[in-house]
């Protein structure tokens, strides 16, 4: 069972555009979220963060907004860079017990110049 | 401040044979993580420690797969016998405590089972 969806494996963008990733949970207990960016034969970096009593949290070019009606969560980056070429992951942790980070399968973005 | 450090970052054996992975967390950090990215998948939690102590290690093959972080600080997983499903970056990472704080990832072990 596949708690934390990414339905998208892929997505391009030109440069300049806005990104949108979306990312969408099944388990209500979860009240905190992550994004994380990986490039090839790196480890994932740790990029924007939101809680459940927020919906909108932005870093610089990142926004992610979260929906806790539709369990839903996204990531927008604006403007998008090449740079931003990569593996973004989602990731989500239950308000109680042992706070396990449940990841997404993934979200290939590839921005082009 | 240094990040998550791993070692080795590659490594190809045979199946059956054992192989051991070290991970030494950030500084300061009690909550210490072991992930496996099989290709493809996100990230699976393997084991949890806080300090020294175990908090969830129900995904981890425990027929096979061993964790032990003694000191509260470097911690070693270990597979013994590898299966060539074993194929994967086994991540570690470290947070604060193990309630709602990020965690930060290292670069990853790359293991190949030929």
């Amino acid at each position: 069972d596949q708690q934390v969806k990414q339905n998208s494996p892929s997505l391009s963008v030109q440069e300049g555009r806005i990104s949108i990733l979306n990312c969408d949970y099944t388990n209500s207990m979860f009240d905190y979220f992550l994004w994380y960016k990986k490039y090839p034969a790196e480890g994932p970096t740790f990029l924007i963060s939101i809680s459940s009593i927020k919906d909108k949290n932005e870093d610089g070019r990142f926004t992610v907004f979260l929906n806790k009606s539709a369990k839903h969560l996204s990531l927008h980056i604006v403007p998008s860079q090449p740079g931003d070429s990569a593996v973004y992951f989602c990731a989500a942790k239950p308000r109680s017990g042992t706070y396990k980070y449940i990841f997404g399968t993934g979200t290939r973005l590839k921005v082009l110049a | 401040e240094a990040g998550v450090a791993q070692s080795p970052r590659y490594k190809i054996i045979e199946k059956r044979q054992s192989v051991a992975f070290w991970c030494n967390p950030i500084s300061g950090h009690a909550t210490l993580y072991w992930y496996q990215q099989i290709l493809g998948q996100g990230p699976k939690l393997l084991i949890q420690f806080q300090n020294n102590g175990v908090v969830d290690d129900s995904q981890l093959p425990k027929d096979r797969f061993s964790a032990e972080r003694l000191k509260g600080v470097d911690s070693t997983l270990k597979i013994q016998p590898a299966k060539l499903e074993d194929s994967a970056v086994y991540l570690c990472a470290s947070s604060l405590g193990s309630s709602g704080n990020t965690i930060y990832f290292g670069e990853g072990s790359w293991l190949t089972v030929v």
